[in-house]
């Protein structure tokens, strides 16, 4: 079993639609967790952290739970210019400021005008 | 530079042939990581410097692939007798919003 899971897509959805994508990841221990975002050919980019509070970065909301193991991203009102792949990350880290990260396979997401 | 980069961009070598991609990491940063992606995969840990101490390969697929930091500052990673299943992209990182734009490598 991969240690971070995600449905690949693709999520073929109109502008304007609301999109959720979700991830699973296997170890109780993984310590904190971002969703990133990657263009083709590009490298990936931090999109946010997420936090069992949940947090929201404009159109953006990211949700953690931990005792499911579970992490979500929506997205409201998509634009064209979010198609890409998302990138589900889980932190296995050293502790302190280093960051052993752990992706899953990515989401392509294509939004159609 | 303001980031980290990576070079070359781009590589193509021979099966069997041995090849170095090498990373620029922002100065000061202490820790550096390399992943493999292949084609429509998420990045995959090979291995992580902190300094010139190389703290975990556990991530390096064979003993073909080797990694240094000498310095504590730039690093290379070799791969020995490249294979087709090495054809991927090679990305180095100093952090969670510090990655290099990535060597593409295809092996022939």
């Amino acid at each position: 079993r991969k240690e971070v899971e995600q449905d690949p897509g693709p999520f073929n959805v109109p502008e304007g639609a609301t999109v959720a994508f979700n991830c699973t990841y296997s170890n109780s221990a993984s310590q904190s967790f971002f969703w990133y975002r990657q263009d083709c050919r590009k490298e990936p980019k931090l999109l946010m952290s997420v936090y069992s509070s949940g947090n929201e970065d404009g159109r953006f909301t990211a949700q953690l739970n931990r005792a499911s193991q579970y992490i979500s991203l929506l997205i409201r009102d998509s634009k064209l210019s979010d198609s890409a792949t998302y990138l589900c990350v889980v932190n296995m880290g050293y502790g302190g400021a280093t960051n052993k990260l752990i992706f899953g396979t990515g989401t392509l997401l294509a939004v159609q005008p | 530079g303001a980031g980290v980069s990576q070079s070359p961009r781009y590589k193509v070598a021979k099966r069997g042939q041995d090849v170095a991609l090498r990373c620029d990491p922002i100065s000061g940063h202490v820790s550096l990581f390399w992943y493999q992606q292949a084609l429509g995969q998420g990045p995959e840990f090979l291995t992580y410097f902190q300094n010139e101490a190389q703290l975990d390969k556990s991530g390096l697929p064979s003993d073909r692939f080797f990694a240094e930091r000498p310095e504590g500052s730039v690093s290379t990673l070799k791969i020995q007798r490249t294979q087709q299943e090495d054809s991927a992209v090679y990305l180095c990182a100093t952090g969670p919003s510090y990655f290099g734009p990535g060597t593409r490598l295809t092996v022939t």
